[in-house]
């Protein structure tokens, strides 16, 4: 069975701020994982995924994700936080074919 | 290239009422999900089709509920009749090659349901 963990249902950072968004996970076999994000109004959008080539995940928008397998987390940042990152984030594991998802984060930059 | 597309963006219905949802995917795009995501929780999986099979409906809440993909196509989610706690976004995704764990599920805007 797979899980994922998003701690923090919301957060709040600077405009120009490390942006942290926490990620666990629990998967009974070697996971895949994915970012995915959701702008008010819109579906979501993929933002970087990991499927094992490597561990640190360059994605869209500036976004960056590393792979701990022994900590089971896959934390997405960013270096500096723009105002259009304002969103709400999802964290995804899959399982032999779907999505399983965490509860979401609130990512909110403020000037 | 058009995104998964659904219709409609928006629906507010009566408790017993019928409502169908409608997604059309990527074109292309054997692998067709739905999932729901009810206020303050989790996106949840639904069902997957591949082609016009029922791959997956392990996630199907109850018999109120029924999809269809006739043809492979396009996709129908109906609940009949509709109850409270089925208001929520639902989400229809689609993939190309569903056989591949890390392969990319695209998702559409969703159906914003209400139920009053």
């Amino acid at each position: 069975a797979q899980s994922v963990t998003q701690l923090g249902s919301h957060v709040s950072v600077s405009e120009g701020a490390l942006v942290l968004l926490r990620c666990n996970y629990s998967s009974s076999v070697p996971p895949y994982l994915f970012w995915y994000v959701q702008y008010p109004n819109q579906g979501l959008q993929l933002l970087l995924k990991y499927t094992s080539a490597a561990t640190l995940v360059k994605g869209i928008n500036g976004f960056e994700a590393e792979f701990k397998k022994s900590e089971t987390s896959f934390h997405l940042t960013k270096p500096s936080a723009h105002m259009s990152d304002a969103a709400e984030y999802f964290c995804a594991v899959t399982g032999y074919s779907t999505l399983t998802f965490g509860k979401g984060t609130m990512l909110l930059v403020s000037p | 290239e058009a995104g998964v597309t659904q219709f409609p963006s928006h629906s507010v219905i009566e408790k017993g009422q019928t409502v169908t949802l409608r997604c059309d995917p990527i074109s292309g795009h054997d692998n067709l999900y739905w999932y729901r995501r009810v206020m303050g929780k989790e996106i949840k999986f639904l069902l997957h089709f591949v082609k016009e099979s029922k791959q997956d409906e392990s996630g199907m809440p109850n018999n109120r509920f029924l999809a269809e993909r006739t043809g492979g196509t396009y996709s129908t989610l109906k609940v009949q009749p509709a109850e409270l706690e089925d208001s929520g976004v639902y989400f229809c995704a689609s993939s190309q090659n569903g056989a591949r764990r890390q392969e990319t599920q695209y998702f559409g805007p969703g159906t914003r349901l209400l139920v009053l």
